[in-house]
């Protein structure tokens, strides 16, 4: 089945940092990803859409400088959190389209990062 | 706006227990809806996908169902190893995006 890799699953550090997190598909190409923020006890918030070689498509709230997502290939996708402080913890979900099996399952998930902001 | 509710929040059963879980629904042109299992620290974990008022799905001791408003979720005879929050997800025929509840998480005693 369709796999998708996140990395990594935890990250621990200091205000201000940039934290970059990866989101592969490994199995088959995704001409769309998806990340999606969720707080304790929470559902899925999707943060951001994003079409290989095309800019992100960002919900209403979310600050496209804080979180820069790149797409630059039909397998990987990128979440930087620029200059992250302690209220941007939280776990960190991406989740990707394949054409071929939308019709069954839409999206297939990584295993999230848990972010932590000291 | 696509809206998905989920009841109850929270359901503690006893093995062997049988139980429903509700999702309730609004979208401007169903195209599926979707039942996921999370576990603690993991992402969703894809169960069922429903397109039309009345068709339901099997897998192992769960059945998912579908009306114009809502789904349910039964849980037949659950075991300890059913425990996890499961969240219901749509998709309307204007894009890709998924709208999510808040899931029910359901602990189930040995």
């Amino acid at each position: 089945g369709a796999v998708v890799s996140q990395h990594p699953s935890r990250v621990i550090c200091k205000s201000g940092t940039s934290v970059k997190i990866e989101c592969r598909s490994l199995d088959f190409q995704a001409t769309t990803m998806f990340w999606y923020r969720q707080f304790p006890k929470q559902s899925l918030m999707l943060m951001a859409t994003s079409n290989e070689g095309s800019k992100a498509t960002y919900e209403q709230g979310v600050e496209k400088d804080k979180f820069l997502i790149n797409h630059a290939s039909l397998t990987l996708s990128t979440l930087t959190v620029t200059s992250a402080h302690p209220e941007d913890s939280s776990f960190y979900i991406c989740s990707a389209r394949d054409p071929v099996s939308d019709s069954n399952q839409p999206q297939h998930f990584g295993d999230g990062t848990r972010l932590s902001i000291l | 706006e696509d809206q998905v509710t989920q009841s109850p929040e929270a359901l503690r059963l006893q093995e062997g227990e049988s139980s429903s879980l509700n999702c309730s629904y609004t979208v401007s042109g169903l195209r599926g809806l979707f039942w996921y299992r999370q576990d603690p620290g993991k992402g969703p974990e894809f169960l069922f996908t429903l397109y039309s008022a009345g068709e339901e799905k099997e897998k192992e001791r769960l059945k998912a169902t579908l009306t114009k408003k809502e789904s349910f979720l039964h849980i037949t005879a659950p075991k300890p190893e059913d425990s996890a929050t499961y969240l219901c997800a749509v998709r309307n025929t204007y894009d890709y995006k998924l709208s999510f509840g808040a899931g029910t998480t359901v602990t189930v005693r040995a």
